[in-house]
């Protein structure tokens, strides 16, 4: 079946080392985002990407970069965790503006 | 900024009850709304959808929602939850064309048995 894969599931590291979380889609989507959500909130969006095009929001703190090498794989670095840092992140896909978002089952990252 | 307020942070409903979710957004032009769903232990899903036509939308599992544009509201509905309705239910909202929604907190919803 075609999905939107994350990995890995849990992850947990240590305060200031650097983490990279892994999303993987097979559905051939040319939109890919990345979500931070931290408990009884809102899914906050860190960036996304249409195509090879990369669009950070504006309140995306620094500490957090992305990479998408090619169509399937996207990454989300965090350079310098914080323990503000800990949260479920969510990898999303969508094609184009004309349907719905698929979502992975997320990451959720323990900062200790 | 778009805004996306789920009024309802928690539900709690016993079985057969009827259900009424409310979401409410703040921009005036061309939306499309979404509402997900995301059961224990699984990811988000979409339920529904609202893109254009009739404003009365009909979803999976027997769940339904109104878009309101008067109201800029798409309240999410079912006539009798199951035990199985338990999960957490989120509303989205995006600007037309903008392929970048923005979400609700959510709603908890726990139906007893």
């Amino acid at each position: 079946d075609a999905m939107v894969i994350q990995n890995p599931r849990y992850q947990v590291t240590q305060f200031g080392k650097p983490v990279t979380l892994s999303c993987s889609q097979t559905l051939n989507h040319n939109v890919m985002y990345w979500y931070q959500q931290k408990s009884s909130q809102a899914p906050k969006l860190l960036f996304h990407y249409y195509d090879k095009d990369f669009n950070n929001e504006a309140d995306t703190p620094d500490n957090f970069q992305s990479r998408r090498p090619n169509t399937s794989f996207c990454f989300l670095d965090i350079r310098s965790p914080g323990l503000g840092d800990a949260a479920m992140y969510l990898c999303a896909t969508s094609r184009d503006s004309i349907d719905e978002q698929f979502f992975g089952p997320g990451t959720r990252l323990t900062v200790l | 900024a778009q805004s996306v307020s789920q009024h309802n942070h928690h539900v709690i409903l016993s079985e057969a009850a009827s259900l009424e979710l409310g979401c409410n957004y703040s921009y005036g032009g061309t939306v499309n709304l979404f509402w997900y769903v995301q059961y224990p232990g699984q990811h988000l899903q979409l339920l529904l959808k609202y893109f254009s036509g009739d404003p009365l939308v009909k979803g999976i599992k027997g769940f339904e929602a109104e878009f309101i544009k008067s109201k800029f509201s798409f309240n999410l509905r079912k006539p009798s939850v199951q035990w199985s309705d338990t999960a957490e239910y989120f509303c989205a909202v995006e600007e037309g064309g903008s392929y970048i929604p923005t979400f609700g907190r959510g709603t908890s919803l726990i139906v007893h048995p």
